[in-house]
């Protein structure tokens, strides 16, 4: 069974510019969840669907961030503008139910802020 | 709001000592605990997950207990090996929420 996907790996950008990091979750998993991870702490949830639609966005800051999984499988998560503090692994998780069903995660997206 | 704390941040052993990681808890209210480990530029790979009614779970050396009402919980991992070098994280579940601490980075000298 394929594993979570998430592309670039790496991304190096400049603040101010904006960015688009990909996700497909494993097959069949109905719930999708994004993390930002910052260097020595653990990773913080942004946001949470469930096929197509937002269970939980409460800590994605909304004025820069945007997310979207339109057709219930894989998502994009954007950044415009980017700031230096949004230096971070962002990993995408999925689960086969919400809630309280074991989330597998992808090898995340380093992104780096200049 | 829950606050997941680990203990220490961060743990250098020889090779075959066992290690002994910690993770406390605020809110007991949970239905799950959760160990992961996350290796360099990688994404978490699970180890164990121990249900809120399960007291322990165990795989290979690896096992894992929960006391729920004193909130901690304790990764042992024996005979520790080189390759067991990583940052071990913990996380819980309340409602549909996963809250992670921030880790123990293990390092095993061979």
């Amino acid at each position: 069974e394929a594993g979570v996907a998430q592309s670039p790996r790496y991304k190096i950008i400049e603040k101010r510019q904006s960015v688009a990091f990909w996700c497909n979750p494993i097959s069949g998993h109905a719930t999708l969840y994004w993390y930002q991870q910052i260097l020595g702490q653990g990773p913080k949830l942004l946001i949470q669907f469930q096929n197509n639609g937002v269970v939980d966005d409460s800590q994605l800051p909304k004025d820069r961030f945007s997310a979207e999984r339109l057709k219930g499988v894989d998502s994009t998560l954007k950044i415009q503008p980017a700031k230096l503090e949004d230096s971070a692994v962002y990993l995408c998780a999925s689960s086969l139910v919400g809630g309280q069903g074991e989330q597998y995660f992808g090898p995340g997206t380093r992104l780096t802020v200049t | 709001k829950q606050e997941v704390t680990q203990i220490p941040a961060a743990l250098s052993v020889p090779e075959g000592e066992n290690l002994v990681l910690n993770c406390s808890f605020t809110d007991s209210a949970i239905y799950n605990l959760q160990w992961f480990r996350q290796d360099p530029g990688k994404g978490l790979t699970s180890l164990l997950l121990i249900q809120s009614s399960q007291r322990e779970q165990t795989s290979g050396r690896l096992n894992a207990s929960l006391d729920k009402s004193s909130g901690r919980s304790t990764l042992y991992i024996a005979a520790s090996q080189p390759g067991d070098s990583a940052t071990y994280l913990c996380a819980v579940r309340t409602d549909y929420k996963l809250s992670f601490g921030a880790g123990t980075t293990v390092t095993v000298r061979a």
